[in-house]
Parts: structure tokens; C-alpha cells; sequence
């Protein structure tokens, strides 16, 4: 009866290579969002959707795209990995206040 | 703009002793403002927001207007208290909410 829920847990990849991560929440949201937390434990939004239409859209590398395929899902592609884009990445959704998070994508790129 | 600023980034303190994790916070309209917990290895938690107004888990906190501050308190810490704390201020961004996070408290609960 997970809320939000985010595959896979931790991603090891090489530098240069394309990874995806999924979200998935059954809470009957409209609104879904990716949140990059760095190193330094920095939480920082990154996009956030509604209904499957692009709503915010900060300052981040065009190698980053989402994809909301249905309300209820929204993924993360990330092209051509670089070393500093190791961090822990949380997808998280609201129907207004508050906001709920998933466990956290653990990327570590090599 | 707004801001959030969390000026610990590291606090200590002994169990049954008094806490209070500081935030400030900068924005032109009406804040509505937020503390989330990180457990070690967890997801974030929404812990308390300002207009309940309520006590989850023995803490607190008022929301300053005068002095732009939503500083978290609890009477007597416990050693399950030790997280990562995160202020948090919300505005609409059309029909989504975009949090602006602080840097984070992390809070050590000594035995």
C-alpha cells in the first residue's frame, strides 16, 4: 500500500551511459514532482507535472526529461550521466498540501 | 525571491534536554511554511505545518512574521528524534506546489 513509489531503490551506472528511473503513486494525485537532494543532503525541486503537463521546470541540464505517460506515473530520463550527477533523487506527489515523497533513487555514476 | 535558511547545519544536543532547530525565511507574499524528517536512509516525512498549528511528536513551531522565522521545538529530546530536519516554504506554481527547501538541520540526540 506504498503512496509513492520509485524503481530502483540504487543505480550504479558509468559515466556516459542513459538510466531511467520510475515513479508511480496511487494516491489519486493530479501533481507529481522530481526533487534532487546532493551530497551536501541540498533538496532542490527539479520538474514537477500536473496531469501529465509540464508545469515547473528549473535550472536543470537539457540531459534530464521527464515523462508523465498517465497522472499517476512520472519517470526520469537522464542522457549521457556525469560524475556530478550522483545524488539521491525523490519523486514526490500532492493534491495541494502537503507534499509526499517516495523512498529515494540512490545514482551513483562511476 | 524566496529563501530558506537553516543556519545549523549540525546540532547536538542531550536526551531530555530542550531542542530548537532555527529557520528564517524570505518571501514577498502570505508564507505558508513547513518542517519535513529525514530518518537515517528514509523517505521525507511531513512533520508539522504552520497553519495546523499542532504538536506531532512532542515539537512545535510558531510562525514569526515579524522576525521571518518558523523555528522548531521540542521540550525534551529523544534519542529517536536524531533525523535530518528540513524547513520548507511553499508557493503555487500554477497548479503545483513548489517547495523551497532549507539546507537542513541534522540533530544528534546524545544518550
Amino acid at each position: 500500500d506504498t503512496a509513492v513509489s520509485q524503481t530502483p531503490k540504487y543505480l550504479v551506472t558509468q559515466m556516459g551511459n542513459d538510466k531511467s528511473i520510475k515513479c508511480e503513486q496511487n494516491l489519486g494525485h493530479d501533481t507529481m514532482y522530481w526533487y534532487k537532494q546532493d551530497s551536501k543532503k541540498f533538496l532542490k525541486i527539479m520538474f514537477s507535472y500536473n496531469n501529465k503537463e509540464l508545469i515547473i521546470n528549473e535550472t536543470v541540464p537539457n540531459r534530464f526529461s521527464p515523462k508523465s505517460p498517465d497522472k499517476a506515473h512520472l519517470n526520469l530520463h537522464i542522457n549521457s550521466l556525469e560524475l556530478g550527477d550522483s545524488a539521491v533523487y525523490f519523486c514526490a506527489s500532492s493534491q495541494g498540501i502537503p507534499v509526499y515523497f517516495g523512498p529515494g533513487t540512490r545514482l551513483l555514476v562511476l | 525571491a524566496q529563501r530558506v535558511t537553516q543556519p545549523e547545519k549540525l546540532l547536538s544536543v542531550f536526551k531530555g534536554a530542550p531542542v530548537e532547530l532555527k529557520c528564517n525565511y524570505s518571501y514577498s507574499g502570505s508564507p505558508e511554511l513547513f518542517w519535513y524528517v529525514q530518518y537515517s536512509r528514509q523517505r521525507l516525512q511531513l512533520l508539522l505545518r504552520h497553519i495546523s498549528r499542532e504538536s506531532i511528536k512532542g515539537f512545535t513551531a510558531d510562525l514569526n512574521k515579524g522576525e521571518t522565522s518558523f523555528h522548531l521545538k521540542k521540550p525534551f529530546a529523544q534519542e529517536e528524534d536524531s533525523a535530518m530536519y528540513y524547513c520548507a516554504l511553499s508557493r503555487s506554481s500554477g497548479s503545483a506546489r513548489q517547495l523551497t527547501f532549507g539546507s537542513g538541520t541534522q540533530l544528534t540526540v546524545l544518550p
